[in-house]
């Protein structure tokens, strides 16, 4: 079955940098983008970013342009979300997705259980 | 970007009952919308996609509607389960966007 775990959440002090990972099974990985989609403490879904199923295409959310980076590791089977110049309002769960469609985009069809960032002095 | 606004952010049922919630589209995203459930503490979970198409392993009880700009999700008889916010997302053009949400509370 399609699993998807997330790792690397923590504490971490403004303007320091973190790297999260999601690691993928159950179905083939190289065939699929990925989604990191993000969500504050009591607040709404905020999409992130997606990555092709061959790492040739990247798309990110005004909010993260610039500071966040999604890059996938095929002979791991491992998609990661680089943050760096983290913001008190970073503070989050961070979800992967796998993306629906093989070879293209899509929407997100299995989701992560998630991993908690928290930016705090 | 392509705005969505969800409608009503909150609402109050009894188990039983037919609900529906509408999502806007600020432009055309033809039927590139999904709808997703999520409980509290736990993941989205994927409902329907395609605006229509209902995801493997959901409830028939789910249907989705619309296209263009306007699209609706609808649960046909509430069961104790269903009470959680709805999520809907256009991936008609990057980069996507999600609604506010809509939480569906026991009345």
């Amino acid at each position: 079955q399609v699993q998807l775990v997330e790792s690397g959440g923590g504490v971490v002090q403004p303007g320091k940098s973190l790297r999260l990972s999601c690691a993928a099974s159950g179905f083939t990985f190289v065939r699929h983008g990925f989604h990191w989609v993000r969500q504050a403490p009591g607040k709404g879904l905020e999409w992130l970013a997606v990555i092709s199923f061959d790492g040739n295409s990247e798309y990110y959310a005004d909010s993260v342009k610039g500071r966040f980076s999604i890059s996938r590791d095929n002979s791991k089977n491992t998609i990661y979300l680089q943050m760096n110049s983290l913001r008190d309002a970073d503070t989050a769960v961070y979800y992967c997705a796998r993306d629906s469609k093989e070879y293209r985009f899509g929407y997100s069809d299995y989701w992560g259980q998630g991993t908690l960032v928290t930016v705090s002095s | 970007d392509i705005q969505m606004t969800q409608s009503p952010s909150s609402l109050s049922a009894s188990v039983g009952d037919r609900v529906t919630i509408t999502c806007r589209a600020s432009q055309d995203i033809r039927s590139f919308l999904a709808w997703f459930q999520q409980k509290p503490g736990k993941a989205p979970r994927s409902l329907i996609y395609y605006a229509s198409s209902l995801q493997g392993g959901v409830s028939a009880k789910f249907s989705g509607s619309g296209s263009g700009t306007d699209f609706n999700l609808t649960i046909s008889s509430l069961q104790p389960e269903d009470f959680a916010t709805y999520f809907c997302q256009q991936y008609n053009s990057h980069p996507l966007t999600f609604g506010g949400g809509t939480k569906v509370e026991i009345k």
